[in-house]
């Protein structure tokens, strides 16, 4: 089983600025298969990005993902009010799928 | 609108069974696997089971082998998530999504429902 390790567990940052979150593997996840899924307080998940630079539909063009191998990150380059949220990644290189443990951006 | 409706909120006590649902519509519903994630209070995502509408083919994470049952009735679009006896420590949200990709197992999630709640309490 492939092991996704996420940090930081929280990032304080102000609107505006740029978030970097990161997502590690403990196996080299292939093909690039990785996702990234943002979920609000109350809400279901929803997909950002899928292997692993692609935007999902009607995702705005301030998220963006890169990577490969074992380490993925996913940019938010200038965090807007409705960004403040968890944010999981997720492999489907392999099964069984597996998520990481979240980040959750918060307003500093 | 491509949207999947999942069943209401359960209170159950240890050891009932039960049974909640996924709905889909706006899509060829047996053309896409389906797939239950777990959500256990103030925790992550974990990935259960995946079922494949058309012809009931499924796959189970190690984890949840033997501990749930997925099941498909492709003339109503509907998939389902069942326990036969259940324990406290199955209380968490249960989300279906939909499941996108050409080959198994490399599946990601475009489309989730809302969730349903269970809590299983004496």
């Amino acid at each position: 089983e492939i092991v996704l390790t996420q940090s930081p567990g929280t990032l304080s940052l102000s609107p505006g600025e740029r978030a970097t979150l990161s997502c590690r593997a403990s196996q080299t996840v292939s093909s690039s298969y990785l996702a990234w899924y943002q979920q609000k307080p109350g809400q279901a998940p929803r997909l950002l990005i899928y292997g692993p630079s692609s935007r999902a539909t009607d995702i705005p063009d301030r998220f963006s993902g890169s990577g490969s191998g074992t380490d993925f990150t996913l940019t938010i380059s200038r965090l807007e009010p409705e960004d403040f949220a968890v944010y999981y990644c997720q492999q489907y290189g392999s099964s069984p799928l597996t998520f990481g443990g979240g980040t959750r951006v918060e307003i500093k | 609108e491509v949207q999947l409706v999942q069943s209401g909120a359960e209170v159950k006590k240890p050891g009932e069974s039960l049974k909640i649902s996924c709905k889909g519509s706006g899509y060829s519903f047996t053309s896409y696997w389906i797939g239950w994630v777990r959500q256990m209070p103030g925790k992550g995502l974990e990935w259960m089971v995946i079922i494949h509408p058309g012809d009931s083919d499924t796959i189970y994470s190690p984890s949840f082998q033997g501990q749930v049952t997925i099941s498909a009735d492709k003339s109503i679009s509907t998939a389902y998530l069942q326990w036969s006896s259940l324990k406290a420590s199955d209380t968490a949200m249960y989300y279906c999504a939909r499941a996108y990709g050409d080959y198994i197992p490399h599946w990601y999630f475009d489309i989730w429902g809302r969730g349903t709640l269970v809590t299983v309490s004496s």
